[in-house]
């Protein structure tokens, strides 16, 4: 089981230009998360979506979207990328283990935008 | 303001060497309190849940421990191995109906051979 995939592992965007993120789960978790991390920072809720065909907000959300077409698939867009979106983003699900009687978040490897 | 402080920021010490790694929170209302484990470049992964009632959960050489009243956790690391090397990070879950998770900045640690 691949978990949680994301791409491009990492990008170098010129600001202004738009970029998607890709997220790809094969969990059939319904609930699925975008946060980014920057450093001494905890991680922040950029969007979430707690089932296919609903979104919601987070703690950051401004200058990103996403859409949530099918249970597997979550990408993020930023679509005039500014210097201040540089970050790593990290997609999650949730779910439970197996055997496990409290949820879990699950995470992808992450991708490192740079906006210059 | 619901805020989660881990303290140290970072930590260096010896291979089988303990060490415990602190988080204070104000969260409220308190759903249950999480550790996580941090590679470098990687995403986090759990290593301890622990609700209201739960004093203290291991898993394998770590250790978590709760304090409710004081809203105090901590996470003991016993006999360090190199492949502890990470940043450990405390998150706390709000009990509301949007599953808000509040994240602490984390404690780098790092072992040294």
């Amino acid at each position: 089981t691949a978990g949680i995939t994301q791409a491009p592992t990492s990008q170098i965007l010129a600001a202004g230009r738009s970029m998607t993120l890709r997220c790809t789960q094969d969990m059939r978790h319904n609930a699925m998360y975008w946060y980014r991390q920057d450093l001494g920072l905890g991680l922040r809720l950029i969007h979430y979506s707690n089932t296919a065909g609903t979104t919601g907000k987070g703690e950051v959300p401004d200058g990103y979207s996403v859409s949530r077409a099918n249970t597997d698939d979550f990408p993020l867009t930023l679509a005039s990328a500014v210097p201040s979106q540089t970050s790593v983003y990290f997609c999650a699900s949730r779910g439970f283990l197996a055997g496990g009687t409290s949820d879990e978040q699950f995470f992808g490897p992450g991708t490192r935008l740079t906006v210059l | 303001k619901n805020q989660v402080e881990q303290s140290p920021q970072s930590l260096i010490i010896l291979e089988g060497k303990n060490c415990t790694l602190q988080c204070n929170y104000t969260v409220s209302p308190f759903s249950n309190l999480r550790w996580y484990k941090q590679d470098t470049g990687r995403g986090p992964v759990s290593l301890t849940i622990m609700t209201f009632s739960e004093n203290t959960k291991s898993n394998g050489r770590y250790t978590a421990t709760l304090d409710a009243d004081t809203k105090q956790s901590s996470l003991h690391i016993t006999a360090s191995q190199l492949s502890d090397s990470a940043s450990y990070i405390c998150v706390v879950r709000r009990m509301d109906s949007n599953y808000q998770l509040i994240w602490g900045a984390g404690t780098k640690l790092i072992i040294k051979p």
